[in-house]
């Protein structure tokens, strides 16, 4: 089914590991971001890509990095873990609806429910 | 600083009356509304939304209206239903910069 993916669905990290949650979209979509969502405070974006080689950071992108090296994949990478970053994060992706504006009724994923101890 | 406020973390209502969702906002130079619905183990799919020039949207069963000198916006779900039963996430664009409240969960008795 078309759609975006995200893998893995689950992860526990150790503190100071590094790992790289995977999203790939099949629709073509020239937007994609990444999200993460914490009790009592909706999604906050991390960092988002208008499309291939160009990427830049969000409202909470501290400890995370993101490329954008083709139109279907954009990991995000989480360089030293930390408690902090126990999270739910999605991955959403979107189209140019025409004059350069988001079409801001984003294909979310289903999430990566990440732990770190 | 949260921009958007959903006040109320939950709501329950009986099958086949009004379900109201409210939202709050703080930034003026919001110019576009959302609403997304989120299932257990899902991620948020969208709903419905609304340009600023406007105060009311209607898609079927559900109407989003939107009070700017209050900045206030508000989901209507007529009648509600069992499936409707989920967390509901108002959002505000400005200048690409969509931001979410922390969600509401409806829940629908039968």
């Amino acid at each position: 089914n078309a759609g975006v993916t995200q893998t893995p669905k689950f992860q526990v990290l150790k503190t100071g590991q590094s790992m790289t949650l995977q999203c790939a979209q099949d629709m073509n979509h020239e937007y994609m971001s990444w999200y993460r969502q914490d009790p009592g405070m909706g999604l906050r974006l991390i960092h988002y890509s208008v499309g291939a080689g160009i990427t830049d950071q969000g409202e909470v992108p501290n400890g995370y990095n993101v490329s954008r090296s083709t139109t279907e994949d954009f990991p995000l990478r989480l360089l030293s873990a930390a408690p902090s970053q126990t999270s739910v994060y999605f991955c959403a992706s979107s189209y140019f609806q025409g004059q350069g504006w988001i079409n801001y009724g984003y294909t979310f994923g289903s999430g990566t429910r990440l732990t770190v101890v | 600083d949260q921009q958007v406020k959903q006040n109320s973390p939950s709501l329950s209502v009986q099958e086949g009356r009004i379900s109201i969702l409210n939202c709050d906002y703080t930034n003026s130079m919001f110019d576009y509304f959302l609403w997304y619905k989120k299932y257990p183990a899902e991620g948020p799919t969208f709903l419905i939304s609304i340009s600023s020039i406007k105060d009311k949207n209607e898609d079927g069963r559900f109407t989003v209206f939107l009070n700017k000198s209050a900045k206030h916006l508000s989901l209507h779900i007529v009648p509600s239903q069992p499936g409707d039963s989920a967390v509901y996430f108002c959002a505000a664009v400005n200048n690409n910069d969509m931001r979410f409240g922390a969600g509401t969960r409806l829940t629908v008795k039968p």
